[in-house]
């Protein structure tokens, strides 16, 4: 009974370092997406995805970059990491009807010094 | 461009006390309306989705009511429990995977 699961859930970057995050979803979900929640703000849509091999740009897309290249499993990228990255990143998913609810990961904490 | 606020932002409550949340909105065109949990250290999870046609949802000790006209959502908590202790968000969806969040009311029920 797995759901989303990120990985990893920690990490800690010096800027201008690359790195990966990891969903994966076992719901045989078509949407996915990606959110960065701040403090005292609410989640923001940084990309999302309506099936495999798509990927569309959010509200706050610059400095990320997303792949689906499988259905299960959606990449959020940072090609250069800045300190203004540093957050706490989740994962959702949810069927293709929009009033359907998004299931959400546990969340991976990003820190860049 | 949608806003949503959740006064206030944090709140504390004795053990048995029915409590109202609050959810406000700036744009009334909107698809639907979901209320999720938040506990430290994790990810969301949805309470309740109100379709813009409803008035409410109900689960449980839960009633989310929505107000498209004033833009307004409330989400009572009957009889809280410690267990109820969590921060509650709501989000706006608009269509088009526009779904904006507030920043949640942290709960904390007193024993």
């Amino acid at each position: 009974n797995a759901g989303v699961t990120q990985t990893p859930k920690f990490r800690v970057l010096k800027t201008g370092q690359s790195m990966t995050l990891l969903c994966a979803q076992d719901m045989n979900h078509e949407y996915m997406y990606w959110y960065r929640q701040d403090p005292g703000m609410g989640l923001r849509l940084i990309h999302y995805s309506v099936g495999e091999g798509t990927t569309a740009k959010g509200e706050v897309p610059d400095g990320y970059n997303v792949s689906r290249l499988k259905k299960q499993n959606f990449l959020l990228g940072l090609e250069s990491a800045a300190p203004s990255q540093t957050s706490v990143y989740f994962c959702a998913s949810s069927y293709k009807d929009s009033n359907q609810p998004q299931h959400f990961g546990d969340g991976t904490r990003l820190s860049i010094l | 461009k949608q806003e949503v606020t959740q006064i206030p932002a944090a709140l504390s409550v004795p053990e048995g006390e029915n409590l109202v949340l609050n959810c406000s909105f700036t744009d009334s065109a909107i698809y639907n309306l979901q209320w999720f949990r938040q506990d430290p250290g994790k990810g969301l999870t949805s309470l309740l989705l109100i379709q813009s046609s409803q008035r409410e949802q109900t689960s449980g000790r839960l009633n989310a009511s929505l107000d498209k006209s004033s833009g307004r959502s409330t989400l009572y908590i009957a009889a809280s429990q410690p267990g109820d202790s969590a921060t509650y968000l709501c989000a706006v969806g608009g269509g088009g995977f526009k779904t904006i969040f507030g920043a949640g009311t942290r709960l904390f029920v007193k024993a």
